[in-house]
């Protein structure tokens, strides 16, 4: 069964880090970009990162540059975001998402969701 | 980074009608402008990349279309089922993906 399943998620103190994982299965997890994107209660959608197939490439939004960091373990077909100094405007939903060509650069739509974490950043 | 505005915010319609939501990006981004869909809840699905083409699985009553900084998406005979929020998404920019505020779809 072709999913992202994501983990990690909670509540943490403004300040504090914390690390998402994304556990991809039914396919070849090494070859495709993947993203992470947010989604704050009850607005809307905000990418936040993606890392190319071969790992190659990192690029952020410019919200989370120098604080969260996104990278891969092919070995365990995961994808993960470190978040550090987190805010209170960082609470959201975070998911995991597949870029949709294999082999390829970053076309930047998503042909495959996880169901989401929750990250709540309250003291 | 580029801007996408949709409109209307919000629409409401009824089972049957024909709806068109616009998007329209801060600068051009030639076709690189993809469609969503989300129900509460849920991870949104993508509907429409590149423009116009039909993500694999989607029902025909979609339609996408547009180019340069203007682009709309299409529901020839709305169905029960896609009362939902719409998402346009530029991915011009590979560090600067962004999508547009949401598209609110409720029922008449």
């Amino acid at each position: 069964q072709v999913q992202l399943v994501e983990s990690g998620g909670g509540v943490v103190q403004p300040g504090r880090s914390l690390r998402l994982s994304c556990a991809a299965s039914g396919f070849t997890f090494s070859s495709f970009a993947m993203h992470w994107v947010r989604q704050a209660p009850g607005k809307g959608l905000e990418w936040v990162a993606v890392i190319s197939y071969d790992g190659s490439n990192k690029y952020y939004a410019d919200s989370v540059k120098g604080r969260f960091t996104i990278s891969t373990d092919n070995s365990k077909n995961t994808l993960y975001l470190q978040m550090n100094s987190l805010r209170a405007e960082d609470t959201a939903v975070y998911y995991c998402a597949r870029d949709p060509m294999p082999s390829w650069g970053v076309l930047g739509y998503f042909d495959l969701w996880g169901r989401g974490t929750l990250i709540t950043v309250s003291s | 980074d580029i801007q996408m505005t949709q409109s209307p915010s919000s629409l409401s319609a009824s089972v049957g009608d024909r709806v068109t939501i616009t998007c329209r990006a801060s600068q051009s981004i030639s076709s690189y402008l993809n469609w969503y869909q989300q129900k509460p809840g849920k991870a949104p699905n993508l509907l429409i990349y590149t423009a116009s083409n039909l993500q694999s699985g989607v029902p025909s009553r979609f339609s996408g279309s547009g180019s340069g900084a203007d682009f709309t998406l299409t529901i020839s005979s709305l169905q029960p089922e896609d009362f939902a929020t719409y998402y346009c998404q530029q991915t011009y920019t590979t560090g600067g993906i962004t999508f547009g505020q949401g598209t609110r779809l409720e029922i008449e």
